[in-house]
């Protein structure tokens, strides 16, 4: 059984630029969502796909989007990158967004 | 509004000195909690889901136990290679979205 996979393991942008984090999600989920792990804190619910469509959303501004994939694989893309956006973000992946989920081990994004 | 808070931020143990992480929630209507484990670098790794009040769950060092109003994370006997940050979560009837406390901080020193 694959786990979720995430790439990549690091990124460092600075800001105003714009940056896709990918997903692949765990063999047989079909849902994937996406949280904001700032230093310190607890995961923040950005966003959850299910069957490639938008299913629910956090409190996150519009320049947090996301697209998942035939295959259920994710992509979240963030435009105009802000300092605040420096965080661990992490990929979790669920059949039929059912408890529990699971957990890719994260890219670290700095924002310089 | 709904609410988790995750007490002590930091617990520093001898091994085989047992204590309690604490998670207390103000939430509309429980669905389900949910006990993460966290080592650095890596994502949260499953550990317990508890649904209703009087529920208990163990695997091996670790007893998660649930109320109305708090959950305990109890660790017996630590070793060295429970250290990790331990996360709550819950799931409320309305929503389908977890909400995380910040995470206890344990450190077992041999």
């Amino acid at each position: 059984e694959t786990g979720v996979t995430q790439s990549p393991t690091h990124l460092i942008k600075t800001r105003g630029q714009q940056v896709t984090l990918r997903c692949s999600s765990q063999s047989g989920h079909n849902t994937v969502s996406w949280y904001q792990q700032a230093l310190g804190q607890g995961p923040q619910f950005i966003f959850q796909y299910y069957r490639e469509e938008e299913n629910g959303r956090g409190n996150f501004p519009p320049r947090f989007s996301g697209l998942q994939f035939p295959n259920y694989s994710s992509e979240l893309n963030v435009n105009a990158l802000e300092l605040d956006d420096s965080a661990l973000y992490l990929c979790a992946s669920s059949l039929n967004g059912e408890q529990p989920q699971h957990f890719g081990d994260g890219t670290r994004l700095s924002i310089l | 509004e709904d609410q988790v808070t995750q007490s002590p931020e930091a617990l520093r143990l001898q091994e085989g000195e047992s204590s309690s992480l604490n998670c207390s929630y103000t939430v509309s209507g429980l669905r389900g909690l949910f006990w993460y484990r966290q080592d650095p670098g890596k994502g949260p790794e499953f550990l317990f889901t508890l649904y209703s009040a009087g529920e208990e769950k163990e695997k091996e060092r670790l007893k998660a136990t649930l109320t109305k109003k708090e959950s305990f994370l109890h660790i017996t006997a630590p070793k060295p290679e429970d250290s990790a940050t331990y996360l709550c979560a819950v799931q409320v009837d309305s929503n389908y979205q977890l909400i995380w406390g910040a995470g206890t901080k344990l450190i077992i020193k041999p």
